[in-house]
């Protein structure tokens, strides 16, 4: 089974702090990604990496920066939470090999709500 | 563009109903992946099925059905005989088969099955 685990269910932050959401996933997958889910918007691409160290801008990568020092890994930093940032955050991992079913579908985390006071 | 929508925002429905979850979506490539997922209140995207462009064959898993229309552009998604554990929001997704391209995910429709 394919397992993405995000460090906290539910953080609380304030305002200007700085925040590290941790993502990892266990399958050996060479992609990963964050997004954000906010009622109304669906869930929006913030960042996504294809590769260690490489990252792509998603659409609202505004506020938001990535890390991804290691395969299994990928970090979303608010360098200075605000009130806006409050949200689902939800990372995901997909492979682009391995068998025809799998090729490119999206495992999903179970989810970071964020409050930023 | 790639555009996925899904018309209906919430339904509601009475357990053992059939209900159907409709997709339509827009895209210039020619090979591309169909996605469903389900979210439940917990939060967490479940994946469902993926379908290729190539592959018009409905599929049947158990009580979920699958549409795949290439000439409207639709992706339908059925439960037959509803239950209150289907209550979830479902996103329908669409991918391009080639190049490190993201998902394009509908809105989603918050799906209600009461007892």
């Amino acid at each position: 089974d394919v397992k993405v685990t995000q460090s906290s269910r539910y953080l609380v932050k304030r305002t200007g702090e700085k925040v590290f959401l941790e993502c990892v996933q266990d399958m050996d997958h060479e992609n990963m990604f964050w997004y954000r889910q906010d009622p109304g918007l669906g869930l929006r691409l913030i960042y996504f990496s294809y590769d260690v160290k490489m990252k792509e801008k998603g659409d609202i990568p505004e506020g938001y920066s990535v890390s991804r020092e290691k395969k299994e890994r990928f970090s979303l930093i608010l360098e200075s939470a605000s009130t806006n940032q409050t949200s689902m955050y939800l990372c995901a991992s997909s492979s682009i090999s391995g068998s025809s079913t799998e090729t490119d579908t999206q495992y999903f985390g179970p989810g970071t709500r964020l409050t930023v006071l | 563009a790639q555009k996925v929508t899904q018309a209906q925002t919430e339904i509601s429905v009475v357990e053992k109903e059939d209900v159907t979850l409709d997709c339509v979506y827009e895209t210039r490539d020619t090979t591309y992946y169909l996605f469903w997922y389900k979210q439940p209140p917990s939060g967490e995207l479940v994946f469902l099925i993926r379908r290729n462009s190539f592959d018009e064959q409905n599929e049947i898993s158990g009580r979920y059905s699958w549409n795949f229309q290439k000439s409207t552009s639709s992706f339908n998604f059925t439960i037959t005989a509803s239950q209150v554990v289907d209550s979830a929001v479902y996103f329908c997704a669409l991918k391009g088969m080639w190049g490190n391209t993201p998902l394009v995910f509908g809105k989603g429709t918050r799906l209600s099955v009461i007892a």
